[in-house]
């Protein structure tokens, strides 16, 4: 079955710091997968997709098919990157487009002065 | 463009009282989702829908509930006779199209639900 597992709900870290937010898989084929980002009190909203290999915000995300892992790190964390992150994995290709997201279960980062 | 809006933002509910959600998708989009997310947990698909049509209702639970987006207005997710299970966070999606995910899949705010 397709299943997204973010181990850490909690990832605390000084400013200036690398992070590294864990995301590991279960897929049967190619997946697509993506990283969504939720600031406090805004809406859910795509911060990268792994089809793209794009940075956003400084932040980058490797898939890797042998780890089936798709971890999201930065180098350098800055205070506003504090919020909550989800990994997501598209499902069910619907007549050739994917109707339906799984979502790994969010993990908070929390960047501190 | 105002985005994905969603109403109410907070909304409490009696134990056996009927719960309507409204999402109203970007101008453009016609294919609506909607998710569920339980307290300490991730977001679970319910529902994907276009203009007067359900296209997969797998996450749906088989019992009062029940979604619709007519050819007018918003898409409603409706919830029948609420038990304190019910609370949750209900989330909104639409896309332009039905490959939208990743490409043009914007959420609204969603629409906090809680049942006394």
């Amino acid at each position: 079955a397709q299943r997204v597992t973010q181990p850490e709900k909690l990832l605390s870290v000084f400013k200036g710091a690398p992070v590294e937010l864990k995301c590991n898989y279960s897929y049967s084929g190619s997946p697509e997968l993506f990283w969504y980002v939720q600031y406090s009190r805004q809406r859910l909203q795509l911060l990268l997709r792994h089809i793209s290999r794009e940075s956003i915000k400084g932040f980058t995300a490797d898939l890797n098919k042998g780890e089936t892992s798709f971890h999201l790190k930065k180098p350098f964390a800055q205070e506003e990157d504090s919020a909550m992150y989800y990994c997501a994995l598209p499902a069910a290709r619907f007549s050739g487009g994917y109707n339906k997201l799984i979502f790994g279960a969010g993990t908070r980062l929390a960047v501190h002065p | 463009n105002a985005g994905v809006m969603q109403n109410p933002r907070h909304l409490v509910r009696r134990r056996g009282q009927e719960a309507r959600l409204r999402c109203s998708p970007m101008k453009g989009h016609s294919h609506v989702y909607w998710y569920r997310q339980l307290p300490e947990e991730g977001l679970k698909f319910m529902v994907y829908l276009q203009k007067e049509n359900i296209i997969d209702e797998s996450g749906m639970p088989k019992e009062r509930f029940s979604a619709e987006f007519p050819k007018e207005g918003p898409s409603i997710l409706r919830i029948q006779q609420v038990v304190r299970g019910d609370s949750a966070a209900y989330f909104c999606a639409s896309s332009p199209s039905q490959a939208g995910i990743g490409y043009g899949y914007t959420f609204g705010s969603g629409t906090r639900l809680t049942v006394v």
